[in-house]
């Protein structure tokens, strides 16, 4: 079974503070996806990183496979409210399952203004 | 533009009633698609999942049961609600023939209470 675990379960930080929030696993994944959820809603794709050394970046915030396939960050300049949300990392498997995906238990960002 | 369509939003249901949460996608042929329970707002669980009509993928052994009755038609049913069945359904769908470059797109998602 791949496990995909989120560091840290929660964070709140002020308006303009940088941040950066991790997805680790000791598994290796085809790629990798994050999602935003906002509460009463279903998740929302951010990014899908593909590539092991990938950097991929969406306005304010950045993601990065790792070199090995088994982690990824994201990485937020200048956290706004509209930040505030579960972020939620999911892995991809390998082989013909390459659909199916795994996801953390998620980050719980909240921005203060 | 695709659309995915799942109902009802919330759902207050009696211990030992049966369970029908229906999700509908819109603008594609035969796609993935998958239910999710997630807990307390963290983590998604993965319960089935299906790849075409009447092909349906199961992961985790539960009270709960799906179907795929059309293309674009994916059931999740359960014949009597355990308490511990209460939470948040999520369906979703991806483009087959995509793998690890497809990405979900996530209904709205049912809060289930179980009392």
């Amino acid at each position: 079974t791949q496990l995909l675990e989120q560091s840290p379960q929660f964070l709140s930080i002020q308006e303009g503070e940088n941040l950066t929030v991790y997805c680790n696993s000791s598994s290796v994944f085809s790629s990798l996806q994050w999602y935003r959820q906002e509460p009463g809603e279903g998740p929302v794709l951010l990014v899908t990183v593909v590539t092991g050394g990938e950097v991929k970046k969406l306005k304010r915030l950045t993601f990065q496979f790792g070199d090995a396939r088994k982690d990824s960050s994201l990485h937020i300049t200048a956290a706004q409210p509209g930040d505030t949300g579960l972020y939620l990392c999911a892995g991809a498997g390998s082989g013909g399952s390459n659909y199916k995906l795994t996801f953390g238990k998620g980050t719980l960002l909240t921005v203060n203004p | 533009s695709q659309t995915i369509h799942q109902w009802p939003a919330t759902l207050v249901q009696p211990v030992g009633s049966p369970l029908s949460l229906e999700c509908t996608v819109e603008g594609t042929s035969n796609p993935n698609l998958y239910w999710y329970r997630q807990a307390a707002g963290r983590g998604l669980q993965l319960l089935f999942y299906s790849v075409g009509i009447g092909q349906i993928s199961s992961e985790v052994p539960q009270n709960l049961s799906a179907s795929r009755p059309q293309d674009r038609q994916f059931i999740l049913s359960s014949k009597k609600l355990l308490l511990s069945d209460s939470g948040f359904y999520l369906c979703a769908w991806s483009r087959p023939g995509t793998g690890r470059w497809g990405g979900y797109t996530f209904g709205s998602g049912t809060r289930l209470t179980v009392v």
